[in-house]
């Protein structure tokens, strides 16, 4: 069954530096999307991606993260200077678009931690 | 913020049915009832939704009240596994659409 998968699984990194996290969605999905979880709280919704632009974001999503889909297989969040409550777990989601519906499919996630 | 309103924890017996409430009286004509599930830190997995039929697949059944006001998701058996956080999330049909989690249920499945 496919699925989609995020590398790294575990991210260690110093205040003020960049990190990028990557993720391979679906194959066939055409709508990819960013979540995160801070230890402890709610999944929060990033942004979401379509067509090579980003469609909605969040007041979270501020000028320092980015997405990028490099390559048309993997989808891509980069944080530029990382910030202490930055650590939490990041889950990336690809969605099919099908019927009316369009149920999502997260990935393992990738825990950052910010040092 | 997040449009549902479920209990924050329950128990159930393994074996048993688990019926999982969930409140969305504010629910629009063209908004879909979404469950997910999440186990440990695992990502959020899809188990079910619908609009205003009951639905059924290999994971659950979802019930929805006539009105659409509120919902119940079904684990006819429950196993150990089946120990996760349930989401209830209302969603519209545009596939862009994203997903607004609230706090969830804390199922606890015992032997």
């Amino acid at each position: 069954e496919p699925e989609v998968t995020q590398t790294p699984s575990h991210q260690v990194t110093q205040m003020g530096q960049e990190v990028i996290l990557r993720c391979v969605p679906i194959s066939n999905h055409l709508y990819f999307y960013w979540y995160r979880q801070i230890l402890g709280q709610k999944v929060e919704f990033l942004v979401s991606f379509y067509n090579n632009e980003i469609s909605e974001k969040s007041e979270i999503f501020d000028d320092q993260f980015s997405v990028e889909r490099p390559d048309g297989s993997n989808f891509t969040l980069k944080i530029r200077s990382t910030k202490l409550e930055d650590s939490a777990m990041y889950f990336c989601a690809s969605g099919r678009l099908a019927g009316g519906y369009n149920e999502q499919f997260f990935g393992p996630g990738t825990r950052l931690t910010v040092l | 913020d997040a449009k549902t309103t479920q209990p924050t924890s329950m128990d159930c017996a393994e074996g048993r049915a688990a019926n999982l409430p969930c409140n969305h009286s504010t629910i629009s004509g063209n908004e879909y009832v979404y469950w997910y599930r999440q186990i440990h830190s695992q990502g959020p997995q899809y188990i079910i939704h619908g609009l205003k039929n009951n639905e059924t697949n290999e994971m659950a059944s979802l019930i929805i009240t006539e009105d659409r006001k509120s919902s119940t998701l079904i684990l006819p058996h429950a196993t150990l596994r089946d120990t996760a956080v349930y989401y209830c999330i209302v969603r519209g049909v545009a596939a862009g659409n994203k997903l607004t989690f609230g706090g969830g249920t804390r199922v606890l499945v015992k032997p």
